[in-house]
């Protein structure tokens, strides 16, 4: 079946440090997600994007859709304590009703003040 | 609008015992799914409705049985428990476009 690298597996840093994640896959998808989960908690869509090539901002958070459509990444800006989590990427290929997700394996953050 | 909730958010099994996990949503999304995550191994799907009275089984669907009560609820029940359906489970409503997770339920088969 279709699989996501994610990676890194985990980040170590410095609050204000910027951060980059990366997602890829062997296959094509129409939409890829990003989800960020709280200790004890369900994930929490981000950021989602549907076209090739697009780049979507939400505050400290920017996302992008790679041209060929196998691929996308997460930066987060001056990074903060609350930014710490597990960062998940998500494809999407949405045929009738279906959407069905494929997850990566996740980029656990953490963030030392 | 509470979004997508579930319950129990704990429960504790012996093997061979069955329970129903509930699920319901008041987004008024079509779609809704139920996930497991197990350590390292990011989110699974068991099973999917497309829409209500339809279902599907997902990447991981033995052992499980779910059922599309209405466009709001879908229920997810494991007949016998076993030690390796240990993990947490999360149900999600969305569109084709979306999904949005309830809070999760931890379940421990003994």
């Amino acid at each position: 079946g279709q699989q996501l690298n994610q990676s890194p597996q985990s980040m170590f840093i410095q609050e204000g440090e910027d951060v980059s994640m990366n997602c890829t896959s062997s296959s094509i998808f129409n939409t890829w997600l990003w989800y960020k989960q709280d200790p004890g908690e369900g994930p929490v869509l981000l950021i989602a994007l549907y076209k090739a090539g697009e780049l979507t901002s939400n505050g400290r958070l920017t996302a992008q859709f790679g041209i060929t459509r196998k691929d996308s990444f997460l930066n987060i800006s001056a990074s903060i304590p609350s930014d710490v989590g597990i960062y998940f990427c998500a494809g999407m290929n949405y045929g009738g009703s279906q959407g069905n997700l494929i997850f990566g394996k996740g980029t656990k953050l953490s963030v030392k003040p | 609008n509470a979004g997508v909730t579930q319950t129990p958010k704990f429960q504790v099994l012996k093997t061979g015992q069955s329970m129903t996990l509930q699920c319901a949503q008041d987004m008024n999304h079509n779609s809704m799914y139920w996930y497991r995550q197990d350590p390292g191994m990011g989110l699974r799907l068991i099973y999917y409705s497309a829409s209500e009275g339809t279902t599907d089984k997902g990447e991981v669907p033995n052992g499980y049985n779910v059922s599309r009560l209405n466009k709001r609820e879908f229920s997810l029940r494991l007949e016998s428990a076993a030690p390796s359906q240990t993990s947490v489970y999360f149900c999600a409503s969305g569109t084709s476009l979306e999904q949005f997770f309830g809070p999760g339920t931890r379940l421990t088969v003994l």
